[in-house]
């Protein structure tokens, strides 16, 4: 099936290291929305973006709409142990009917 | 938050069984369900749209007879793994969206099926 481009697919970061991660995708979405999954655990939603544009935060997470509606970054700031997983940015389409796709996922990797 | 709740969490069955995993939404209604598979390392692929007293919608490749999909009320739905064989052996997640909150989607925690 379909799936967004997301990247990096892994990062090896220093705790205390900000975050980047980004997704693109070559139609129009309508959401996005940005996940986190801990290992045997289904995903745990982080941040949900709806308008073009939008800037929201979560605490440290902070994840941006883009203007084009084609992508959305997730930044994580001042990184901590239990950051450490795979997030997945996925989004709906527009028309169609809330069907969620998803990226390959970013594994993020914190050295001690 | 809403709350999606899967059961079981883990099977076992022997290969050429059946087995059901039961998605439930505990403290909002979804007409709408959506099930997907999870193989180890990999994103998440939708399987299919789970629709309350309708037919589920198969994304392509997924056979509709071999992974049975029930929604019979606003709070539950339903795949079954029928003849199961080892490469079913996957990660199963449902996800499921409240009525009237936009586009917010909520996952279970998922199910491991292991087919030996």
């Amino acid at each position: 099936g379909q799936q967004l481009n997301q990247s990096p697919q892994s990062m090896f970061i220093q705790e205390g290291e900000d975050v980047s991660m980004n997704c693109t995708s070559s139609s129009i979405f309508n959401t996005w929305l940005w996940y986190k999954q801990d290992p045997g655990e289904g995903p745990v939603l982080l941040i949900a973006l709806y308008k073009a544009g939008e800037l929201t935060s979560n605490g440290r997470l902070t994840a941006q709409f883009g203007i084009t509606r084609k992508d959305s970054f997730l930044n994580i700031s001042a990184s901590i142990p239990s950051d450490v997983g795979i997030y997945f940015c996925a989004g709906q389409e527009v028309n169609r009917d809330d069907k969620i796709i998803f990226g390959k996922g970013t594994r993020l990797h914190i050295l001690p | 938050g809403a709350v999606v709740s899967q059961h079981p969490s883990r099977v076992i069955c022997k290969s050429g069984t059946s087995v059901k995993i039961e998605c439930r939404s505990l403290d909002f209604q979804a007409t709408t369900m959506f099930w997907y598979r999870q193989f180890p390392k990999q994103s998440l692929m939708l399987m299919a749209t789970s629709n309350e007293g309708s037919k589920a919608t198969y994304e392509q490749g997924v056979e509709k007879d071999k992974f049975l999909i029930n929604h019979a009320s606003l709070t539950l739905s339903t795949l079954t793994v029928t003849s199961a064989h080892p490469e079913d052996s996957s990660f199963y997640i449902c996800s499921a969206a409240p009525l009237g909150a936009g586009n917010t989607i909520y996952f279970g925690e998922g199910s491991w099926l292991t087919v030996v």
